[in-house]
């Protein structure tokens, strides 16, 4: 059973970085895309961006300019952080395992496994 | 980017119900497409992908149906744990995005 379990600083002042490590225990690490998705309060959820095992990364353009996704597969970790915070960024922060499918000779996604989440507040 | 459109934002339904929500992509994204559920507190959890198989573990009263633009997820006779907040989202292209969800209501 592949749990994922996240940590960081939940309380930032403006300017500061976020900085979120989410860890794969009870499964493998590599052959997949590993998320990172974020949700104001009271709002929908919002794609950051994703990693896999090799470090290759696709962010979202709006983010793009200042968010970085590492790994560590020594660790089976990722992480994210996200740079020069606003009250913006504040909201819950959740990592994901993107699982691919075969379905008719072509390969379909979903986020089947989720971190707990973590609650970042941007405050002064 | 692709827009995702859920219809409708929010609604009340009944246990027994057979309720049905819609997602609208901006443009063709084939059946590349994701729902989930997401209850107050909680990670979302993945219902469906490729816009019609059904996640290991999920009841077979959910379904869903579609490709290209239009996408349908049915609920066919509601039970109380269905009450939640289920979002549609794209995997056609990047950046992925998501509705802005669906909010099902206890009447």
């Amino acid at each position: 059973q592949v749990q994922l379990q996240q940590w960081g600083a939940g309380l930032l002042k403006p300017s500061e970085t976020l900085s979120l490590t989410c860890a794969v225990y009870g499964g493998s690490f590599s052959g997949y895309y590993w998320s990172w998705i974020r949700q104001p309060p009271g709002k929908g959820l919002e794609w950051i961006g994703e990693i896999n095992h090799s470090g290759s990364t696709n962010y979202n353009p709006s983010l793009k300019s200042r968010v970085t996704i590492s790994v560590d597969t020594s660790k089976n970790q990722f992480s994210l952080k996200l740079s020069s915070v606003t009250a913006a960024d504040t909201a819950v922060y959740y990592c994901a395992r993107v699982a691919s499918a075969l379905v008719t000779d072509r390969y379909y996604y979903g986020m089947d496994v989720w971190g707990q989440g973590t609650t970042v507040t941007v405050s002064s | 980017a692709i827009r995702m459109t859920q219809s409708p934002s929010s609604f009340s339904a009944s246990t027994g119900d057979r309720v049905t929500i819609t997602c609208r992509a901006s443009q063709g994204i084939s059946s590349y497409l994701a729902w989930y559920q997401q209850k107050p507190g909680k990670a979302p959890k993945l219902l469906i992908y490729a816009a019609s198989t059904l996640q290991s573990g999920v009841p077979s009263r959910f379904s869903g149906s579609g490709s290209g633009t239009d996408f349908t997820l049915t609920i066919s006779c509601l039970q109380s744990e269905d009450f939640a907040t289920y979002y549609c989202q794209q995997y056609y292209s990047y950046p992925r995005t998501f509705g802005q969800g669906t909010k099902l209501e206890i009447k």
